[in-house]
């Protein structure tokens, strides 16, 4: 029972488009979630997250949409640099649980230049 | 701080070893976490402490792993007798259970058994 989907294995953009990288949920219980970014031979590394009292959070170019009654949210990055080019997961948790992310399966970008 | 890290970064064994990898958390971090990334399963939880006691191992699958926490800045992932579909990236990662926050994960040990 896969509780966070990301549908997309991949994803190609041109440098200084926007990047749309979409994720879905099952669990209702789930109340914060997150991006994590992977580049090739190194660990997931944190970037950005949203509690679920919030439909938007923006740092910088990353920007998470969270729409709960579609149980979906997004990653917006705009605009998209070649240095974005990685593996994005997609991440739920809820209170009380330790800690314990459930993951997406993740999205490759590739951003040409 | 240095992150989460482990070791060893790369292990290469044969069928039927007993494989253990090692984990340091950050300080202060009071939640540990071992996930395996496979290109079928993706990023899957395999076991989390909280406070150096296990909390929750659904995800360990099978008898053949297992995990302690001896203290709180180390812990090790066991795998006895290994197996060639045990090969994976495995990472261990910590955080702060007091309030939602990030988990940060260190490089990960990738595991073939051959």
């Amino acid at each position: 029972d896969q509780q966070v989907k990301q549908n997309s294995p991949s994803l190609s953009v041109q440098e200084g488009r926007i990047s749309i990288l979409n994720c879905d949920y099952t669990n209702s219980m789930f109340d914060y979630f997150l991006w994590y970014k992977k580049y090739p031979a190194e660990g997931p590394t944190f970037l950005i997250s949203i509690s679920s009292i919030k439909d938007k959070n923006e740092d910088g170019r990353f920007t998470v949409f969270l729409n709960k009654s579609a149980k979906h949210l997004s990653l917006h990055i705009v605009p998209s640099q070649p240095g974005d080019s990685a593996v994005y997961f997609c991440a739920a948790t809820y209170y009380n649980q330790g800690g314990k992310l459930i993951f997406g399966q993740g999205t490759e970008l590739s951003v040409k230049p | 701080d240095a992150g989460v890290i482990q070791s060893p970064r790369h292990e290469v064994t044969e069928m039927g070893q007993e494989v253990t990898l090692r984990c340091k958390p950050i300080s202060g971090h009071n939640s540990l976490f071992w996930y395996r990334q496979t290109m079928m399963r993706g990023l899957e939880l395999l076991i989390y402490f909280n406070n150096n006691v296990p909390i929750d191992d659904s995800g360990m699958p099978e008898d053949r792993f297992s995990a302690k926490m001896p203290n709180a800045s180390f812990s090790t992932l066991k795998i006895q007798p290994s197996e060639p579909r045990d090969s994976a990236v495995y990472f261990c990662a910590s955080s702060q259970t007091s309030v939602n926050t990030e988990a940060f994960f260190g490089q990960g040990t990738r595991l073939t058994v051959v």
